[in-house]
């Protein structure tokens, strides 16, 4: 069984703080991916990795980066967070880029900036 | 004009109908094509996947893809309440990420 995981479920942050968004894989998928899911928005590609230390900007990267150290694990990192970055983040993993392979999500992280 | 449209709902049934779900989309490259059923305060998962034109059946669900029309569909008979869920298109053109729909919210009422 596939399993993604993130960090956290819920976390809560001041504006300017560093945050750090973990996820983990355990099936030795190449591709990672982090969204982002708010209201009336639907899910928005932030950035993904097709291997390790390999990253790639999706639609909305501004305010964001991403570390891929491991093959299993991607982070996404807010270096000053902003008010207008809470959201739900979604993480998800997939064997090969191409359309025919689902993608996997974690359970998401419901971040709140203060 | 966006890649993907979805109409978000809410769409409300009740129990035993059949529900229509619909995505449009502007890019004609896109031949791989997905439903994700998200749950509340779950990550969406996969539901159906069609590649290019064409019906695809599994159980009560079927999806259908009518590229001529740019326009893909995904039915759900005998609607139970367990279905109450958000319901995601996505679609891709092959070795890129999948571009999502925003999401139809969907509620069965017993």
């Amino acid at each position: 069984d596939v399993k993604v995981t993130q960090s956290s479920r819920y976390l809560v942050k001041r504006t300017g703080e560093k945050v750090f968004l973990e996820c983990v894989q355990d099936m030795d998928h190449e591709n990672m991916f982090w969204y982002r899911q708010d209201p009336g928005l639907g899910l928005r590609l932030i950035y993904f990795s097709y291997d390790v230390k390999m990253k790639e900007k999706g639609d909305i990267p501004e305010g964001y980066s991403v570390s891929r150290e491991k093959k299993e694990r991607f982070s996404l990192i807010l270096e000053s967070a902003s008010t207008n970055q809470t959201s739900m983040y979604l993480c998800a993993s997939n064997q090969v880029l191409a359309g025919t392979d689902t993608q996997y999500f974690g359970p998401g992280t419901r971040l709140t900036v203060l | 004009q966006k890649e993907v449209e979805q109409d978000p709902g809410p769409l409300s049934v009740p129990e035993g109908a059949i529900v229509s779900l619909n995505c449009t989309y502007s890019n004609s490259a896109f031949q791989y094509f997905m439903w994700y059923r998200q749950y509340s305060r779950k990550g969406p998962e996969l539901l159906m996947y069609t590649y290019s034109s064409g019906n695809k059946e599994d159980g009560r669900f079927t999806a259908q893809v009518d590229k001529s029309s740019k326009y893909i569909s995904l039915f759900i008979r005998d609607s139970q309440p367990s279905d109450s869920a958000t319901y995601l298109c996505a679609m891709s053109s092959g070795n890129t990420p999948l571009v999502f729909g925003k999401g139809t919210r969907l509620s069965v009422i017993a």
